[in-house]
């Protein structure tokens, strides 16, 4: 069966660190991929996602996503953390490009450190 | 822009409690999902709909109905409210992969 592991359920970084939230799938073929963000008290927002091709994905505000077959990964970086990316991060698969049902990791609390 | 909207914000309930869920889209996409989400699991699909009149079963349907009247409008009914479905939910929609999310209903079943 499909899955979508966050290992990390809480990262604190400093304000100006980089940043790696990992994620790991399992799925036998080539997922659709995505990141999404959800600040407090708010639905969760699309950072960036994968469909094909380039492994790198380029997201909002700054954030990127390597997408790697051989490790079945999706980390999520980011070069320079502010204090407003504080939120909770999920990573998800879909293997439909119909129903485009996706299948969400347990997600990543993020606290920047001013 | 996208827009999905939740009603109501916040509801208690009591177990054995008749509850409904509301949310509307007005993206015209055909495809609008409920979630719930609960610490430790992310985002579960309790059922989703392709249009009006159509209702598929996701991965966690048990003690959920739903209906989806019109393109915009998809509903989530809890028939016999039981304290396992204190969560949080929320309901979106999509034509191809990016999913629009509503604000989310609070749930709290006592």
């Amino acid at each position: 069966a499909q899955s979508v592991t966050q290992p990390d359920a809480r990262v604190t970084v400093s304000e100006g660190a980089s940043l790696q939230l990992r994620c790991k799938y399992s799925y036998s073929a080539t997922p659709y991929l995505f990141w999404y963000v959800q600040y407090p008290r708010q639905g969760l927002q699309l950072l960036l996602k994968y469909y094909s091709g380039d492994p790198v994905v380029q997201g909002v505000n700054s954030f990127e996503a390597e997408f790697s077959k051989s490790n079945s990964s999706f980390h999520l970086q980011k070069a320079s953390v502010h204090w407003s990316d504080s939120a909770v991060y999920f990573c998800a698969l879909s293997i439909s490009s119909g129903s485009w049902q996706l299948i969400f990791g347990s997600g990543t609390q993020l606290t920047v450190m001013p | 822009e996208a827009a999905v909207t939740q009603s109501p914000r916040n509801k208690v309930t009591v177990t054995g409690g008749n509850v409904t869920l509301s949310c509307r889209q007005t993206n015209s996409h055909n495809y609008m999902y409920w979630y719930r989400q609960d610490t430790g699991h992310g985002l579960r699909l309790i059922h989703y709909s392709y249009g009006a009149g159509n209702l598929q079963i996701g991965d966690v349907p048990d003690g959920y109905k739903a209906t989806r009247t019109t393109q915009e409008d998809f509903f989530l009914l809890l028939e016999l409210a039981s304290p396992s479905q204190t969560s949080l939910y929320f309901c979106a929609s999509s034509d191809e992969g990016e999913k629009y999310f509503g604000p989310g209903t609070r749930l709290t079943v006592l």
